[in-house]
């Protein structure tokens, strides 16, 4: 069975600056997808970023970008110029490439933006 | 477009109730999954389902059921509730399953079971 595991249950960033969240996983697949997703208090869990993992080159959406070491099996979350609005609770996740829509989710990270 | 809604938003039962929550995905999105979130365990998942057929299942006792609708709305149902399935219940709706299409998440029916 898949397993995420994000090892920072918090992390604070200043406005303006970078932070990095960390996730690894373990499964024995070669094909599958990675996630980022971010959970504001309100509680809508919205979709940040997303990796195939037959792709080489790392996703990027705006502010977000990943750094993904298949090798490795880590897939770490950068958000540069952090704002107010990126304070959420930040889940990692893994979806196997076929027979399921099941997402396998880490604990998730608090992310704190400090004015 | 409307997003993913899940009614009712709070609910409160005793234990040995049963409960029944709804959630009705995007326009035109087929494929439906829950997941349960708890401070404890985190998310995880409960099932999905496809043109009103359950493809997968998490490990949860049989006291959880579900099922979808001809419309691709679906209902999860949990019997003899327990103290311990207090809980944040997230629906999620895709297009289709066996895809890179992006799930949507609902914002959730929080259950509290006294």
């Amino acid at each position: 069975a898949q397993t995420v595991t994000q090892s920072q249950p918090e992390m604070s960033v200043q406005e303006a600056e970078t932070v990095t969240l960390s996730c690894t996983y373990d499964t024995s697949e070669s094909d599958y997808y990675l996630f980022w997703y971010k959970q504001p208090p309100s509680r809508q869990m919205i979709l940040v970023i997303r990796q195939e993992a037959y792709k080489q080159q790392n996703a990027t959406e705006n502010r977000f970008s990943v750094n993904f070491q298949k090798a490795a099996k880590s897939f770490s979350l950068k958000i540069s110029d952090s704002q107010l609005g990126d304070a959420a609770m930040y889940f990692c996740a893994y979806r196997s490439q076929g027979g399921s829509e099941k997402l396998v989710f880490g604990k998730g990270t608090k992310l704190t933006v400090n004015p | 477009k409307a997003g993913v809604t899940q009614t009712p938003r709070y609910l409160i039962k005793t234990r040995g109730q049963q409960v029944t929550l709804s959630c009705s995905p995007i326009s035109g999105h087929r494929s439906v999954s829950w997941y349960q979130q708890t401070p404890g365990q985190g998310l995880q998942f409960l099932f999905e389902y496809f043109s009103e057929t359950q493809r997968n299942k998490g490990n949860f006792p049989g006291r959880f059921s579900g099922r979808q609708f001809s419309n691709s709305r679906s209902e999860m149902n949990v019997s003899t509730l327990e103290l311990g399935d207090s809980a944040l219940y997230l629906c999620a709706s895709s297009l289709r399953p066996l895809s890179s299409y992006e799930q949507y998440f609902g914002p959730g029916t929080r259950l509290t079971v006294t």
